[in-house]
């Protein structure tokens, strides 16, 4: 599982199958959200769960939150080769929400 | 839909050379950013910005790195002198007022420092 700032995972699965990918964290933060990224290129924004938010759905996406266990899981369902990508879990912190991005997670969806 | 653009797409200087990277953020966001990700790496926090000022950068912003928001539009990174390390993808992001909003991010520029 992706560990906060130390995180590195590889993930591949069949297409059609969930994906899930864990993180966690080890400070206070003001929200967690997920980011896409395809081959070093842009970062796509996923989805963003609050700290006093459990669980967020948006599409085939589905993100939990526990603030007692500082973790984080996001769930994709039904796997398409276009998600093939790394996966972020990244937390907001401090005054002005910096973001603090962990390794990643390199999600691969065979055929 | 607005969008955060970034200027150029990728940069090739020479070790000690200064660099300028362009950002347009979304026009009515209020925070800004500057991130870095070196090849094969995690994306790491540079500076954020607020109310014309510098409001938290990390380590990695040293005394050869500077950002401006010199036209209500425009907010630039400037490198002072180059060196091979600085070698990266910076993106650039901005946000609305609240913590619940997302940080848009800028399709990056990719330096290359040789």
């Amino acid at each position: 599982s992706q560990q906060g700032e130390e995180d590195p995972q590889a993930l591949s699965i069949q297409e059609g199958e969930n994906a899930t990918m864990n993180c966690s964290y080890k400070t206070s933060i003001n929200n967690l959200q997920w980011y896409r990224q395809n081959s070093g290129r842009g970062l796509v924004h996923l989805i963003l769960i609050r700290s006093n938010e459990r669980e967020k759905h948006s599409g085939r996406l589905r993100v939990t939150l526990d603030t007692s266990k500082k973790s984080s899981s996001l769930l994709i369902t039904a796997s398409r080769a276009a998600d093939t990508a790394s996966y972020f879990c990244a937390t907001g912190r401090g005054r002005d929400d910096k973001i603090i991005f962990g390794k990643g997670t390199r999600l691969h969806i065979l055929p | 839909e607005p969008e955060v653009t970034q200027t150029p797409s990728h940069q090739v200087t020479q070790m000690g050379q200064e660099v300028i990277l362009r950002c347009v953020p979304i026009s009515n966001h209020l925070y800004f950013y500057w991130y870095r990700q070196i090849l094969g790496q995690k994306v790491e926090f540079l500076v954020s910005f607020y109310n014309n000022e510098i409001s938290e950068k990390s380590e990695i912003f040293d005394d050869q790195f500077s950002v401006e928001r010199p036209d209500g539009s425009n907010f630039t990174l400037k490198i002072r002198s180059t060196k091979l390390e600085d070698s990266a993808m910076y993106f650039c992001a901005s946000r609305g007022r609240s913590f619940y909003n997302e940080q848009f991010f800028g399709p990056g520029t990719r330096l290359t420092v040789l």
